[in-house]
């Protein structure tokens, strides 16, 4: 089963532009992480936001999380070609359990 | 530093016959996961493993998904035999801690079962 649900599926902006992409579970957690994957490889961690943060930056990367509104979001800034690839939101339900995955953002950066 | 090595990248089988993974984790990490990824939607955890011990199997098939790691260090999960809804990539991915802190993932293996 999958917690975590992207919001929107896909999503196609030009080279510069901002992407956003939400993020909303269903279940208290401990943190949230953000992952990258590009067409046919692994899962690449960007960012880990825990319960107690409402907002994170690395880079380009700026993320929100409400634990009211069960919601994160991921705001990618200038964006470039290079950053065409699925996007991922994990969420940790409880300490030891496992990482639970969203089925994902497709991001489209048009040159 | 090595990343998480996974083998082989792609695999087609019949169904009915017998399949294995092979996942190196990055060194020193003792907690290894597998993970199946179907076209289009997020990785689901199968197992996992910290060091020899499966803490985490409850989404394991068992009639026909098998998994070992031996030493604590390289795992293979096994399918046999195999269907064609196992068609998905296979991905395994390791960490350092026992909280859920970031998952490093293998390029994984596509298999196509016809």
């Amino acid at each position: 089963s999958q917690q975590g649900e992207e919001d929107p599926q896909a999503l196609s902006i030009q080279e510069g532009e901002n992407a956003t992409m939400n993020c909303s579970y269903k279940t208290s957690i401990n943190n949230l992480q953000w992952y990258r994957q590009n067409s046919g490889r692994g899962l690449v961690h960007l960012i880990l936001i825990r319960s107690n943060e409402r907002e994170k930056h690395s880079g380009r990367l700026r993320v929100t999380l409400d634990t009211s509104k069960k919601s994160s979001s991921l705001l990618i800034t200038a964006s470039r070609a290079a950053d065409t690839a699925s996007y991922f939101c994990a969420t940790d339900p409880s300490g030891n359990t496992p990482l639970v995955f969203g089925k994902g953002t497709r991001l489209s950066v048009i040159a | 530093e090595a990343g998480v090595v996974q083998s082989p990248r792609y695999k087609i089988i019949e169904k009915k016959q017998p399949v294995a993974f092979w996942c190196n984790p990055i060194s020193g990490h003792n907690t290894l996961y597998w993970y199946r990824q179907n076209l289009g939607q997020g990785p689901e955890l199968l197992i996992r493993y910290e060091n020899e011990e499966a803490v985490d199997d409850s989404q394991l098939p068992k009639d026909r998904f098998s998994a070992e790691r031996l030493k604590g260090v390289d795992s293979t999960l096994k399918i046999q035999p195999a269907e064609l809804g196992d068609s998905a990539v296979y991905l395994c991915a390791s960490s350092s801690g026992t909280e859920n802190e970031k998952l490093f993932f293998g390029s994984g293996t596509q298999l196509s079962v016809l």
